[in-house]
């Protein structure tokens, strides 16, 4: 089955600078690939989405790459900000509804 | 737009007992997933309904279950409960079966075992 992982565990950075979250997956089939951001006492929040069939995709400072030979994505937010401090888990999807998560990164944005 | 409700919050039981944790999907989603996320560990898939029907199940024993009822809400059951099952669980819900779709959670059921 597919297997996510999740590189780093934690990231701290300062505020304005830029936080990137690799992840990497192993079923080929894999085709949807979700990026969720949970904060403390909450449920994940979906904050951006990219399909195999695009290589890049931006909302605002927020933006996701995928690499289907190599099998990795990649979060990178730029400009950070306090309130983007959170739990940031990677996913993936090989079309049978079958999310497989990776174990989350925590960002720490400091002021 | 409301989103993804579970309830109850917490819910504290003791080994053996049987839990019922329960789900109402965004207002128009007929697919529900249930997850289970573990003290600082990522969500790992229990279940998946759409249509009243089971479409798909993770890695887990038998005595997790659930069903969906005809408004789309569902519940999960967990049966003879284990120090172990101590967990958030996430209640998550989609447009519908194609492959896919967006999951939208809800803030989940903090289940604790004395």
């Amino acid at each position: 089955g597919e297997n996510v992982e999740q590189h780093p565990s934690t990231l701290s950075v300062q505020e304005g600078d830029s936080a990137v979250i690799k992840c990497t997956y192993s079923d080929s089939a894999s085709n949807y690939f979700p990026w969720y951001k949970q904060e403390l006492g909450k449920g994940p929040q979906l904050i951006i989405d990219i399909r195999s069939n695009v290589g890049e995709k931006k909302d605002q400072r927020i933006a996701v790459t995928l690499n289907k030979t190599a099998k990795h994505f990649s979060l990178h937010i730029t400009e950070t900000q306090p309130e983007d401090s959170a739990v940031y888990f990677c996913a993936a999807s090989n079309g049978n509804n079958d999310m497989r998560f990776g174990a989350g990164t925590r960002l720490t944005v400091k002021p | 737009e409301a989103g993804v409700t579970q309830s109850p919050t917490h819910l504290i039981k003791t080994r053996g007992q049987q839990a019922t944790l329960r789900c109402s999907p965004i207002s128009g989603h007929t697919s529900v997933y249930w997850y289970q996320q573990a003290l600082g560990l990522g969500l790992q898939f229990l279940l998946w309904y759409d249509e009243g029907e089971e479409r798909n199940r993770g890695n887990f024993p038998p005595r997790f279950s659930g069903r969906q009822f005809p408004n789309y809400s569902s519940e999960l059951n967990v049966n003879a409960l284990e120090l172990e099952d101590s967990a958030l669980y996430l209640c998550a819900s989609s447009l519908g079966p194609a492959s896919n779709q967006p999951q939208h959670f809800g803030d989940g059921t903090r289940l604790s075992i004395l």
